[in-house]
């Protein structure tokens, strides 16, 4: 897979439940930033997570890393239907001299109220 | 709370045309970016400025493309002569530090819509 790949492309939930969406990444990073985007709006960053942390929580959402799996994980717990929009992992790579960040194809969110 | 604020929210242009997207990045951010995201594909890195010079940037961002930092608030990026391919949502972002830092969290503007025709 591509650096920051998410899976799944697409989630659709009920309103309550908990959505969980995975990304995976191939290089070492920096860092690994989640962020919504409503269609056809901006990015709202939603929580960085640095690449010595396994585990950070803002509000309902919960993040994990593990750098042995190059993977990371978006939980976001009782779900609402405002939660609805694309979400995005995007790595900052040790590698980069410009703080570049790869981003990867998101994962469609729905919340069925 | 201190946004990253871009302009125009749209810009339709013909090709070949030259155009100039703007930005505010936050007050004390050090490190300025740009993305584009063709519709329906993934954000795409573009560019990187800190301290008035380029430090990184993509295989995207050719002869044809610019970025300025004219005064201490604006940031533009200059599309010299425009081809429908440049049709995207351009992002302009802001961090405050370095991603060797580990605190490069990146805050995005809204995005001007370009569209080439």
């Amino acid at each position: 897979s591509q650096q920051g790949e998410e899976d799944p492309q697409a989630l659709s939930i009920q309103e309550g439940e908990n959505a969980t969406m995975n990304c995976s990444y191939k290089t070492s990073i920096n860092n690994l930033q989640w962020y919504r985007q409503n269609s056809g709006r901006g990015l709202v960053h939603l929580i960085l997570i640095r690449s010595n942390e396994r585990e950070k929580h803002s509000g309902r959402l919960r993040v994990t890393l593990d750098t042995s799996k190059k993977s990371s994980s978006l939980l976001i717990t009782a779900s609402r239907a405002a939660d609805t929009a694309s979400y995005f992992c995007a790595t900052d790579e040790i590698r980069n001299a410009g703080n570049m960040l790869t981003f990867g194809g998101g994962t469609r969110l729905m919340v069925k109220p | 709370e201190p946004e990253v604020t871009q302009t125009p929210s749209h810009q339709v242009t013909q090709m070949g045309q030259e155009v100039i997207l703007r930005c505010v990045p936050i007050s004390n951010h050090l490190y300025f970016y740009w993305y584009r995201q063709i519709l329906g594909q993934k954000v795409e890195f573009l560019v990187s400025f800190y301290n008035n010079e380029i430090s990184e940037k993509s295989e995207i961002f050719d002869d044809q493309f610019s970025v300025e930092r004219p005064d201490g608030s604006n940031f533009t990026l200059k599309i010299r002569s425009t081809k429908l391919e440049d049709s995207a949502m351009y992002f302009c972002a802001s961090s405050m530090t370095s991603g060797v830092s580990s605190y490069n969290e990146q805050f995005f503007g809204p995005g001007t819509r370009l569209t080439v025709l």
